[in-house]
């Protein structure tokens, strides 16, 4: 399978700052990854698809980069609405497989 | 406006089964591969497996091969994911997800097994 490593495992940050979230594959995805905001009792919502495509309605203070088997999400102006669980996902090969997830908190 | 219900919460003894349901609105689900996701409480993602509704055709994860089955219905448009063997380990909330880049999501069926 193709892991999926996460990091970091939390993070507290201030409001307006950056913060970046990366993921590491095991093997190429060939950017075929994905970043989804999960928050708490609700459904994962997508954020970034193909590593750097913004999905419909997500504010362009959400970018991602990468190639190969690193990956990173980037978010900008730190809003307190931001406070989730970010996850990252490949789908390049099955099974796919997902980071195991960064909790985002305001300072 | 592309939209998944899924079916509501189940509770299920050790060693039964449940089978759970999402109908999709919005598309049509020949046209794209729906995939299951679990996540266990206070856990991250899990991915089961995916199925293409317009011939049946299915991919699991390992782990799953023996404890989902996944089918579709195009008359309906509707997925389904039968758990079987049912066991504490299988308690979490289970996702129905499309497209491959999960764009739609399902809000989601908490299956709790306890006797």
């Amino acid at each position: 399978d193709n892991q999926m490593t996460q990091s970091p495992a939390s993070l507290s940050a201030s409001l307006g700052e950056t913060v970046t979230i990366e993921c590491r594959a095991s093997e190429d995805i060939y950017s075929n990854l994905a970043w989804f905001q999960q928050k708490p009792g609700k459904s994962p919502q997508l954020l970034i698809y193909d590593e750097n495509s913004l999905a419909d309605g997500v504010p362009s203070r959400f970018s991602g980069s990468g190639s190969g088997t690193h990956y990173s999400l980037k978010i900008k102006s730190l809003q307190s609405e931001d406070v989730a669980s970010y996850f990252c996902q490949q789908y390049n090969n099955y099974p796919f497989t997902f980071g195991s997830g960064t909790k985002l908190e305001i300072k | 406006e592309v939209q998944l219900q899924q079916s509501g919460t189940e509770l299920g003894k050790p060693g039964t089964s449940v089978k759970l349901s999402c109908k999709v609105s919005g598309y049509n689900t020949r046209n794209t591969y729906m995939h299951w996701v679990n996540q266990r409480p206070g856990k991250g993602l899990e991915w089961i497996g995916r199925i293409d509704p317009a011939n049946g055709n299915t991919i699991y994860s390992e782990k799953f091969k023996s404890k989902a089955t996944l089918t579709a219905d195009t008359s309906s448009n509707t997925a389904y994911m039968q758990l079987s063997q049912l066991t504490s380990d299988d308690t979490a909330i289970y996702f129905c997800a499309t497209p491959d880049w999960f764009a739609y999501w399902g809000q989601g069926t908490l299956v709790t097994v306890s006797s």
